[in-house]
């Protein structure tokens, strides 16, 4: 049974137009995290939740936002897209913080026409 | 659409050797390591960790070998099978209670029959 949950697996929006990405999660990990990955390259990391707490990486542009409403469901928000945001964005949790696994999700493709 | 990406390290492997992926960490104070298997379109799928006060792990078909005086991993894999063709990533946990991961570039494995 899948354990993270993203949906939709692929998006496609238009410039400029605000779309929000889905994760969910049955494994009640505090931790969930938010990456990009482009292709050919590494996830970059952009935020992430421990519990309630939002921590944001220092270079994520504005543009990019997050919610966690409940322990098992965090939004992504891109408020204006540009064709520079299209990639696969993964979602990840973890245990707790500290030394643990990360477990991905199946990532969401965005299409930025 | 989305930005042209860099050409990954590739390794080229035949059906039934070993294949040997190397990867220099950056942070001294990295405490825990953890080697992910992507597959083309799919999430980061956990192999196997090691934790600093180790320098070898075996799971299964697979090692990993760690040396803190050169900052070095590797992951080791045996009787390489077509499954086994997918980008490789290894990822530092950088010590902080975030359990926040910097991954490496990324090394692309290719089984040839």
């Amino acid at each position: 049974d899948a354990m993270v949950i993203q949906n939709p697996r692929y998006q496609v929006t238009q410039f400029g137009k605000p779309v929000t990405l889905s994760c969910s999660q049955t494994l009640n990990h505090n931790v969930m995290y938010w990456y990009q990955q482009k292709s050919s390259q590494a996830p970059k990391l952009l935020f992430h939740y421990y519990d309630k707490d939002f921590n944001n990486e220092a270079d994520t542009p504005d543009n990019f936002q997050s919610r966690r409403p409940n322990t098992s469901f965090c939004f992504l928000d891109i408020r204006s897209p540009g064709l520079g945001d299209a990639a696969m964005y993964l979602c990840a949790t973890s245990r707790d913080g500290g030394a643990y696994e990360q477990y991905f999700g199946p990532g969401t493709r965005l299409t930025v026409t | 659409g989305e930005s042209v990406g860099l050409h990954l390290p590739t390794l080229s492997v035949q059906e039934g050797d070993n294949s040997i992926i190397n990867c220099a960490y950056s942070n001294s104070a990295s405490d825990y390591f953890i080697w992910y298997k992507q597959e083309s379109g799919k999430g980061p799928q956990f192999i196997i960790d090691i934790r600093s006060n180790m320098d070898k792990r075996q799971g299964q078909r697979v090692t990993v070998l760690l040396n803190k005086t050169v900052k070095h991993l590797s992951l080791q894999i045996a009787a390489t099978q077509p499954g086994d063709s997918a980008v490789y990533f290894c990822a530092e946990n950088l010590g902080d209670s975030w359990g926040k991961l910097q991954f490496g570039a990324g090394t692309q494995v290719v089984v040839t029959p």
